[in-house]
């Protein structure tokens, strides 16, 4: 069955950077692409950005770039989202995300909260 | 960037009920890039609904989805225990990324 399993959460003071991974199993790694979608405490969903698993490719949402990585292992078919410059703004829980047919999540991961705070 | 905005905001009913979930676009969008979440406290969002009609792995079939352009709808037909959560449409721009509704939280009555 498929599963995305992420790390544990994380305490940043603002900023910092945090690097939070997400391994999948169950299927085959580089078939699919994974997204990063975050919730802040109380809100809605916020698309954070796209990473191909099979060549590496990304795509960020506007408002994140120039603080953001995606990156995948193909070795351990886990993919890595990395913020910078963290703010008490970026305090959430982010989760991976498989991208079905590139239009849809069809699996997510179970989140991990990250809390910004001095 | 395309805004999807939901209605209502929250949307109080009882098990057993009929719940008519909107989801409406600033421009129009293509029906296979539009899908449906629900996400209950403390979980992760589940795919319920995606290219607007079509019903994910699993989800029972008192969950429908339709409509088309700038005007999408989710229905539950008739009401369980667990069908209360928090509901959000979500549409894939190409190159622009994916955008998500602000939600309807579904209560119970």
């Amino acid at each position: 069955q498929v599963q995305l399993v992420q790390s544990g959460a994380e305490v940043k003071k603002p900023g910092a950077s945090v690097k939070v991974s997400c391994k999948a199993s169950g299927y085959t790694f580089t078939s699919y692409g994974l997204s990063w979608v975050r919730q802040a405490p109380g809100q809605g969903l916020e698309w954070m950005g796209w990473v191909s698993a099979y060549n590496g490719n990304t795509n960020f949402a506007q408002n994140l770039q120039g603080r953001i990585t995606m990156t995948t292992d193909t070795s351990t078919s886990t993919a890595y989202m990395e913020l910078r410059s963290l703010r008490s703004d970026d305090t959430a829980v982010y989760y991976c995300a498989r991208g079905h047919g590139g239009t849809r999540f069809d699996y997510w991961g179970q989140g991990t909260l990250v809390t910004v705070s001095s | 960037e395309i805004v999807l905005t939901q209605s209502p905001g929250t949307l109080s009913l009882s098990p057993g009920e009929r719940a008519t979930l909107s989801c409406r676009a600033s421009q129009s969008v293509s029906s296979s890039y539009l899908a449906w979440y629900g996400q209950k406290p403390g979980q992760a969002p589940r795919l319920l609904i995606y290219g607007a009609s079509s019903r994910a792995t699993g989800i029972p079939d008192r969950f429908s989805g339709s409509g088309s352009g700038t005007d999408f709808t989710l229905t539950i037909s008739r009401l369980e225990p667990e069908d209360f959560a928090v509901y959000y449409c979500q549409q894939y721009g190409s190159s622009r990324g994916y955008t998500f509704g602000q939600g309807t939280k579904l209560e119970i009555k």
